[in-house]
Order: structure tokens, then sequence, then C-alpha cells
């Protein structure tokens, strides 16, 4: 699996926009980029994950690079509920294997 | 949909006992099933992956002698620490992965702590 760069932190405000960057440089063209995020001490959780196009639910959008080598998280309205590590990850579509790398700790502040 | 739950959700042992962990798919079935370890403040490691009806696979530098990963059933997988010592103490994860889906997400526990004295 490519590997994969983050800030080890970030602050957002609450009610404005969090943007968690991952770079990586490195992807193959068959490897998708999963978001999960991890609140403290409980299991990771899903948010989204996508291959080239621009992806959007519920929780967040991913914003990927043209040339796929950098991706962007984004939520919309952070609240403090959303301070979490944020883990950004690629792997092979059908491959089962999730390998984590350190994350972003997003820290929301009212 | 999709509930992973781990139990028990913490655990304090003696030294040289064995632990076991139970994580169990509760409204899907999961072919293969993943225990990971965290240790504070670092970020999660892949231990083993685990099949139903077969034997687990483990990570470079696991030991699967002391790491003892049982899958017999499709909702249940359980890792018992065999002879378990201090620098055992960790969060475990687990996370299982639907059978059949189309998508290859994985669902996670809400993590085991383990505390060994």
């Amino acid at each position: 699996d490519a590997k994969t760069t983050q800030p080890p932190s970030m602050d957002c405000a609450e009610g404005r926009a969090a943007n968690l960057p991952c770079n990586h440089s490195t992807i193959s063209g068959n490897e998708y980029v999963y978001w999960y995020r991890q609140i403290h001490s409980q299991g990771p959780q899903y948010i989204i994950h996508g291959l080239k196009n621009n992806e959007t639910n519920e929780m967040a959008s991913l914003i990927i690079t043209e040339d796929r080598k950098s991706s962007t998280l984004i939520l919309p309205h952070a609240t403090l509920r959303d301070t979490a590590v944020y883990y950004c990850i690629v792997r092979v579509y059908n491959f089962n294997k999730f390998y984590f790398g350190s994350g972003t700790k997003l820290n929301v502040k009212p | 949909g999709a509930v992973v739950s781990q139990h028990p959700s913490w655990v304090i042992c003696k030294s040289g006992t064995s632990v076991k962990i139970e994580c169990r798919s509760l409204d899907f079935q999961a072919t293969t099933m993943f225990w990971y370890r965290q240790f504070p403040k670092q970020s999660l490691m892949l231990m083993a992956t685990s099949n139903e009806g077969s034997k687990a696979t483990y990570e470079q530098g696991v030991e699967k002698d002391k790491f003892l990963i049982n899958h017999a059933s499709l909702t249940l997988s359980t890792l018992t620490v065999t002879s378990a010592h201090p620098e055992d103490s960790s969060f475990y994860i687990c996370s299982a992965r639907v059978t059949q889906a189309k998508t290859y997400e994985q669902y996670f526990g809400p993590g085991t702590r383990l505390t060994v004295t």
C-alpha cells in the first residue's frame, strides 16, 4: 500500500470548516483513498472513500487532486464531537488489510 | 447495520495468565476479521487476519503462539493473549469485513483495554 503523510495536528473553530490534508504521492492507479477517524478510546469509524472523483456524504467531502497525489477531507461545519484522530489510508479496493499511518489529531475548539 | 462488538471492554489480569477477547459481528456475517493493537498515543497496528474455518495469518513480528486467534463461526473471532506480561497491556481492536459485500469497508469494534499487572 502507498504511504500517506498527514500533519500531526490541526485546530479548527467550532462551526467552521475543517480541511484535513493527506499526501499520497506514490499512489497507484488501482488504489483508493479511505478516511477513518478515531475518537478517544473508541474503535475507528469509517468516513468516506474515493478513487479519483470528489465524493460527498452526510459526514464529509473528499477532494482528490487530478494527479491523485493528495487529497483533502472536509468537515463542513465542525463540532466539538468531531475532535478525533483522522486517518488517511490508501489501498487497493479489494485488498483486505488496512494499514494505519500516524493520522492527524483534529482539535475543534469552541 | 454493520455493528461489531467486543467483550470484555476492559480487563485486568495478572502476569502469566491468559486472557480471551471476543469479537462479534452482530448483524452481518464476516468471513474475515482483523485484530489490531494500539499503544497509548500511537496508531493502530495490524496484528493478524482471522479467516473463518482456517488458520489466521499474522503480520511480521507478531508471535502467533502468544496471540492465539480462533474464528470458528461467521460471527465470532477470539483473540487469546497467552502468558500475558505487562508489556502486553494495550488497546486491542477488531474489525470485520462484510461477507459477499460489493464494497470492502471494514467495521471496527469499540476496543478492549487490557492491563496486565
